[in-house]
């Protein structure tokens, strides 16, 4: 599977909008493009995914670059309870295996 | 609705010990399930997946095991402990196996090996 890297960390304050980017240079034509996020002590849940066009869900958007080389995932307000590790993740085409990466931990300033 | 339950929510266990974590899914026919593993302040790691009772496939070689006596059923187990074994386990489940099904997790167990 391509491999995405993301920003380690990242703070926003409460109430505002959150930007946390992925790059995946080596994404192939095949790959979805999959957010999840890990609440402090919990198993991870799903967020948002998407192929090419942008999309949206009543948790977050999925903003994806044109060439698809990057994506961006958009948390239109942050409350506190979105504190949590952001796992952008590529599956291929037939792929029934999530590999997770180290994600970008996010902090919500109140 | 769907459920995963996980057991034991924590645990202690000495070097050397065995161990059995259960995993059980409801509200759903024939899943995939997957066991993970977390180590302290890293990413999550797949060690085993299921697509059907009985049938198991290991990603990392390791003195883990893991059966699907049931449908609905998953369970990792050891026969001896080692300290490198203490993690946060999750288990998870999806309906399909393809790129765009969605995994959802278990609420997880923290072992702790001393």
């Amino acid at each position: 599977d391509a491999k995405t890297t993301q920003p380690n960390s990242m703070e926003s304050n409460e109430e505002e909008p959150v930007h946390l980017p992925c790059n995946h240079s080596t994404i192939s034509g095949t790959d979805y493009i999959h957010w999840y996020r890990q609440l402090p002590s919990q198993g991870p849940e799903y967020v948002i995914h998407g192929l090419t066009s942008n999309v949206n869900n009543r948790m977050a958007s999925l903003a994806i670059a044109e060439d698809r080389k990057s994506s961006t995932l958009i948390l239109h307000r942050a409350t506190l309870r979105d504190a949590a590790v952001y796992y952008c993740i590529l599956r291929g085409f037939g792929n029934e295996k999530l590999t997770f990466g180290t994600g970008t931990r996010l902090t919500i300033i109140p | 609705s769907q459920t995963i339950h996980q057991w034991p929510a924590t645990l202690v266990q000495p070097v050397g010990s065995p161990l059995s974590l259960e995993c059980t899914v409801e509200g759903t026919s024939n899943p995939n399930l997957y066991w993970y593993r977390q180590a302290a302040g890293r990413g999550l790691q797949l060690l085993f997946y299921s697509v059907g009772i009985g049938q198991i496939s290991s990603e990392v070689p390791q003195n883990l095991s893991a059966s699907r006596p049931q449908d609905r059923q998953f369970i990792l187990s050891s026969k001896k402990l080692l300290l490198s074994d203490s993690g946060f386990y999750l288990c998870a489940w999806s309906v399909l196996s393809s790129s765009t099904d969605t995994q959802y997790f278990g609420p997880g167990t923290r072992l702790t090996v001393l």
